[in-house]
């Protein structure tokens, strides 16, 4: 089992139009939880990170994190062409900077 | 404020050569991780170094190793390349080491081995 699985999509969504993306963990005791955007042939970099059960909001960006269903998401609002990303999920243990990737998620926003 | 900057950028070996990547991290993080990224496995832990010792290491061979040194600047070496080797290899710095720091990726170092 892997420690974190996300849909690989293509996920594809009209501009203007909310993007949920979906992350699961399998360590319940998992600490920590971020979301990062790689452009293609770029490095991935920091949307947002959470650390306990509930929203939290920045800008068009709202992470949600449920501990008891080992679940975190990412609901990306008014959706425009330049979040067209992978999304990538990581997750923490505690132990260090040891972090666990998803595979990504692949958005497309279409104009 | 300078990022995190590796070197080379890109580089090709042929089997059973061997390869060492430099990184150098954000000024003031001590910490700095290697993560290899290939299409089918995604993004996969190598090792963290912080301050010049090995905190954790992922699950890879022996050839795989790494070190810091007393700058937190950080190498990595992998002996005897084998074709599946081939993928972009990604440092992180962090200011620290533990569970609720932000990593600051550099642009990674592609390795071809043929």
């Amino acid at each position: 089992q892997k420690e974190v699985e996300q849909n690989s999509g293509p996920l594809s969504v009209p501009e203007g139009a909310i993007a949920s993306l979906n992350c699961t963990y399998s360590d319940r005791g998992s600490q920590s939880f971020f979301w990062y955007r790689q452009y293609s042939g770029k490095s991935p970099e920091l949307i947002m990170s959470i650390y306990s059960n509930g929203d939290k909001e920045d800008g068009r960006f709202t992470a949600q994190l449920n501990k008891a269903s080992q679940y975190v998401s990412l609901l990306i609002r008014d959706s425009q062409p330049s979040d067209s990303a992978t999304y990538l999920c990581a997750v923490n243990k505690g132990t260090g900077n040891q972090f666990y990737f998803g595979t990504g998620t692949s958005l497309t926003v279409i104009p | 404020k300078a990022g995190v900057t590796q070197t080379p950028r890109y580089l090709i070996k042929t089997r059973g050569q061997q390869v060492t990547l430099s990184c150098s991290p954000i000024s003031g993080h001590r910490s700095v991780s290697w993560y290899q990224q290939t299409p089918g496995q995604g993004l996969q832990f190598l090792f963290e170094y912080f301050s010049e010792t090995q905190r954790n290491k992922g699950n890879f061979p022996g050839r795989f190793s790494g070190r810091q040194f007393s700058n937190s600047r950080s190498e990595m070496n992998v002996s005897t390349l084998e074709l599946g080797d081939s993928a972009l290899y990604l440092c992180a710095s962090s200011l620290a080491s533990g569970g609720a720091n932000v990593l600051t990726f550099g642009a990674g170092s592609r390795l071809t081995v043929l």
